[in-house]
């Protein structure tokens, strides 16, 4: 079965640092592109970034210089490094496959930024 | 960045009855091989989101044939032939042929 399942959302500090991880399976991960999209409470879906298969990134002006997408593919093992977080990156993150088709979710993962 | 605008945002149904969502992008989302990138999503009440239709109107394994989608261009429809009541969420669509990739605001489809 192709699952993705998210982990490494927590409660922090602005200011503070975070690593999601998006562990594949199912699938052979190093032939697909990757996507990190995010959803704010009660708000709607907000493409994050994206890396393909051959570990081009792409990234939303919102969190271009801050956010760092990476992949492991000996590990199956999708990254988002989220430094200098701020209030408003408080969502619940999402990672899926590919970069324009996005066929497959994981359950995502909880950030909270408060002091 | 590409804005894509949809209508309604809010749409209560009777069950069994027809709905229609409108999605327009602000470009063309037609890419350079000739395929418009449009994807339909279903988020139901506490749940990740869903793929449904993909390029305009290829239907997802597993998904109702009751679910279709048509357009190109700039101009997209999601129509729901008979509501039922699985079908309450909010559905997104989504363009994959620009940087940064961009979702509507989504529409809300409740039951009357």
């Amino acid at each position: 079965e192709v699952q993705l399942l998210e982990s490494g959302g927590d409660l922090v500090q602005p200011g503070g640092s975070l690593r999601l991880s998006c562990a594949a399976s199912g699938f052979t991960f190093a032939s697909y592109a990757m996507t990190w999209v995010r959803q704010a409470p009660g708000q709607g879906l907000e493409w994050v970034s994206g890396i393909s298969k051959n570990d081009i990134t792409y990234y939303a002006d919102s969190v271009k210089g801050q956010f760092t997408i990476s992949r492991d593919n000996s590990k199956n093992t999708l990254y988002l490094q989220m430094n200098s977080l701020r209030a408003e990156d408080t969502a619940v993150y999402y990672c899926t496959r590919g970069l324009a088709g996005m066929d497959v979710w994981g359950q995502g993962t909880t950030v909270i930024v408060s002091s | 960045d590409v804005v894509m605008t949809q209508s309604p945002l809010s749409l209560p149904v009777t069950l069994g009855q027809p709905a229609s969502i409108s999605c327009k992008s602000s470009e063309s989302l037609v890419d350079s091989d000739g395929n418009s990138y449009l994807i339909w999503f279903q988020q139901r009440p506490g749940q990740s989101p869903r793929r449904l239709l993909y390029k305009v109107s290829n239907r997802d394994s597993g998904v109702p044939d009751r679910f279709s989608g048509s357009g190109s261009g700039t101009d997209f429809t999601l129509k729901i032939s008979r509501v039922e009541a699985e079908d309450v969420g909010v559905y997104y669509c989504m363009q994959g042929a620009h940087w940064p990739r961009t979702f509507g605001q989504g529409t809300k489809v409740e039951i009357k």
